[in-house]
């Protein structure tokens, strides 16, 4: 089975901290995904990466930057936490391969922030 | 651009009901590529099920069912003999071929009741 965890289920932080949240998969997948989760609007995408090292701006990347330096893991970076970032915070990854370039998505738990 | 509509913000049904979860999308794509997930109070999205756009067949497995009808650009989900387990937000997603990004619904919350 394909496993993404993230390392925190909870996480509580004070306005105007540096946070780190990381994702890690261990299949082996070439892409990976982080997407924020907010009542009545869905998922929406913050920043993909399709190789280490490799990222690219989602529709919300304003406040967040990203890491790639490994293949298996992907981290988030709020350089500045603020209230509005309170949110879920979702991990995926998903495969190349079977003539697609974009496998389905496989999700991690969550990370469920509240900046004070 | 395309575009994902999931009208039920929540249903709620007694076990053993069947229920539909409607999901209407909009897009100029001519390959694509539909989906549902569940997601669970644990908070993970599942992967349920992938549709290619070419692919019009009703999908069944075990008590799930899929309607994918290209006519109303409709992708429904229908659960039979519901369960409490089934409990959960319901997330339909469009994704255009050769592209990494889905577009969510805003989702459906399924509340079963013993």
């Amino acid at each position: 089975d394909v496993k993404v965890t993230q390392s925190s289920r909870y996480l509580v932080k004070r306005t105007g901290e540096k946070v780190f949240l990381e994702c890690v998969q261990d299949m082996d997948h070439e892409n990976m995904f982080w997407y924020r989760q907010d009542p009545g609007l869905g998922l929406r995408l913050i920043y993909f990466s399709y190789d280490v090292k490799m990222k690219e701006k989602g529709d919300i990347p304003e406040g967040y930057s990203v890491s790639r330096e490994k293949k298996e893991r992907f981290s988030l970076i709020l350089e500045s936490a603020s209230t509005n970032q309170t949110s879920m915070y979702l991990c995926a990854s998903s495969s190349v391969g079977g003539g697609a370039a974009y496998n389905e998505q496989f999700f991690g738990p969550g990370t469920r922030l509240t900046v004070l | 651009a395309q575009k994902v509509t999931q009208a039920q913000t929540e249903i709620s049904v007694v076990e053993k009901e069947d229920v539909t979860l409607d999901c209407v999308y909009e897009t100029r794509d001519t390959t694509y590529y539909l989906f549902w997930y569940k997601q669970p109070p644990s908070g993970e999205l599942v992967f349920l099920i992938r549709r290619n756009s070419f692919d019009e067949q009703n999908e069944i497995s075990g008590r799930y069912s899929w309607n994918f009808q290209k006519s109303t650009s409709s992708f429904n989900f229908t659960i039979t003999a519901s369960q409490v387990v089934d409990s959960a937000v319901y997330f339909c997603a469009h994704q255009t071929s050769g592209t990494y990004k889905y577009i969510f619904g805003t989702g459906t919350r399924l509340k079963v009741l013993a």
